[in-house]
């Protein structure tokens, strides 16, 4: 099946920097998301993009779908972005609902 | 207030008994899904359900089981045939395919079995 990898594996900014979490998958893509998982375990719907640029806020996204890899850039971080960063994927070859999940990112925001 | 509901939000069981968690949407999605998350991992497909009466396995089915007899609802059961059944449970929904097939997510379930 379709591998997902996600770095860095772990992140620690200061309040107010930017950052850019890093995608890779193996097989060409139907559907990518991108969430963020709270504290509470609630994940959040951050972006649906197979494929090109969308931004929301202080958070966009890039999907180069030729390429096989997609980015987050989150900038002016706050500490309620802190949180597990999920980048999820469905190959081509499948249906629009397997998800396939990487092992996400985990950052921390300080003061 | 549209969304997916899961209860409970915790659930305690001794080992050997089945135990039953509730996912129910109001989105009006055709497709529903139930992931399991480890600690420090990501999510792993359970079960999933494109319409009514039936259902497919994920990755990691042996153990569970689903009915999907609403539309609105997708039961899962933690089977004791489920050899590490502590974990948490997430329930997603989507519209069905193409552009629609964003899936959104419960507040999920934590099961804990001693």
């Amino acid at each position: 099946g379709i591998q997902v990898e996600q770095s860095p594996p772990d992140l620690i900014l200061q309040e107010g920097a930017n950052s850019t979490l890093r995608c890779n998958f193996s097989d060409s893509v139907n559907n990518l998301q991108w969430f963020h998982q709270n504290p509470w375990g609630q994940l959040i719907n951050l972006f649906y993009i197979p494929s090109g640029t969308k931004q929301n806020g202080r958070l966009s996204a890039t999907t180069v779908a030729t390429e096989r890899y997609s980015l987050l850039y989150i900038s002016s971080s706050q500490t309620t972005d802190s949180g597990v960063y999920f980048c999820a994927v469905d190959g081509s070859g499948g249906s629009n609902y397997k998800l396939t999940f990487g092992k996400g990112t985990l950052l921390t925001v300080n003061p | 207030d549209g969304g997916i509901t899961q209860s409970p939000k915790y659930l305690f069981r001794k080992e050997g008994q089945n135990v039953t968690l509730s996912c129910e949407q109001n989105l009006n999605h055709d497709a529903m899904y139930w992931y399991r998350q480890d600690p420090g991992q990501g999510l792993r497909l359970i079960y999933y359900s494109q319409i009514v009466n039936d259902f497919q396995k994920g990755d990691i089915a042996e153990g569970y089981s689903v009915s999907r007899e609403k539309k609105e609802s997708f039961p899962l059961t933690v089977t004791s045939a489920q050899k590490n059944p502590t974990a948490f449970y997430l329930c997603a929904s989507s519209m069905w395919g193409g552009a629609f097939s964003e899936q959104y997510f419960g507040p999920g379930t934590r099961l804990t079995v001693t």
